[in-house]
């Protein structure tokens, strides 16, 4: 069965400094991978996904994240956060036509 | 409407009772998820649709678990005889006709279920 690892239940982050969000999935063929955010109260929203081509992906407010085959990783980044980026983020795959999901990250922004 | 519409956003049920929850998806789209999402987890699947056709409900927890979307739109989940367990938030995404398995899912903002 498919299933994602998020190993990090909370991050706490500086404004303005660097983000990593780690991320594993367990599929064994070609992943396609996503990462979603979801605000209190919110529905989850995509920030950006990885399906083929360029292991470098880029998202939108600035996120990007990186497929590395060799460590079955998809991890998130942002070179510097921002206070509005607190909230929970979602790290998925679909093997088949199922969306898995991870259990989140919750990101915490001290000013 | 311009995105998915989910109803009630909040629901109190005492143990025991029969709740339906109500997801509207955008306008089109052929394919509709429900997910349950528990305090401080990840959403887990429940059931899959396509048009009016349930594909999948093997994430359903329970037989007191139902799901139905009759025409192919708009979508129901039944819990009867709700159980503290039951307690979550209830997500319901939709995807457009040959989104899967690369396309975005479009979530509503979830029904939270609080069972007494």
């Amino acid at each position: 069965a498919q299933s994602v690892t998020q190993p990090d239940i909370h991050i706490t982050v500086s404004e303005g400094a660097s983000l990593e969000l780690r991320c594993n999935y367990s599929y064994g063929a070609t992943p396609y991978l996503f990462w979603y955010v979801q605000s209190p109260g919110q529905g989850l929203q995509l920030l950006l996904k990885y399906f083929s081509g360029d292991t470098l992906v880029q998202g939108i407010k600035g996120f990007e994240a990186e497929f590395k085959r060799s460590q079955s990783s998809f991890n998130l980044r942002k070179p510097s956060v921002h206070w509005s980026d607190a909230a929970e983020y979602f790290c998925a795959e679909v093997g088949s036509y199922i969306p898995t999901f991870g259990r989140g990250t919750s990101l915490i922004v001290h000013p | 409407g311009a995105g998915v519409s989910q109803s009630p956003r909040y629901k109190v049920a005492k143990r025991g009772q029969d709740v339906a929850l109500r997801c509207d998806p955008i306008s089109g789209h052929v394919s509709l998820f429900w997910y349950q999402q528990a305090l401080g987890q990840g959403p887990e699947f429940l059931t899959y649709f396509q048009n009016e056709a349930q594909l999948d409900k093997s994430g359903l927890p329970s037989d007191r678990f139902f799901a139905e979307r009759p025409e192919g739109s708009v979508s129901t989940l039944k819990i009867q005889r709700t159980q503290q367990e039951d307690s979550a938030v209830y997500l319901c995404a939709s995807i457009p006709i040959g989104g899967l398995p690369t396309g975005e899912l479009f979530f509503g903002e979830g029904s939270r279920l609080t069972v007494l």
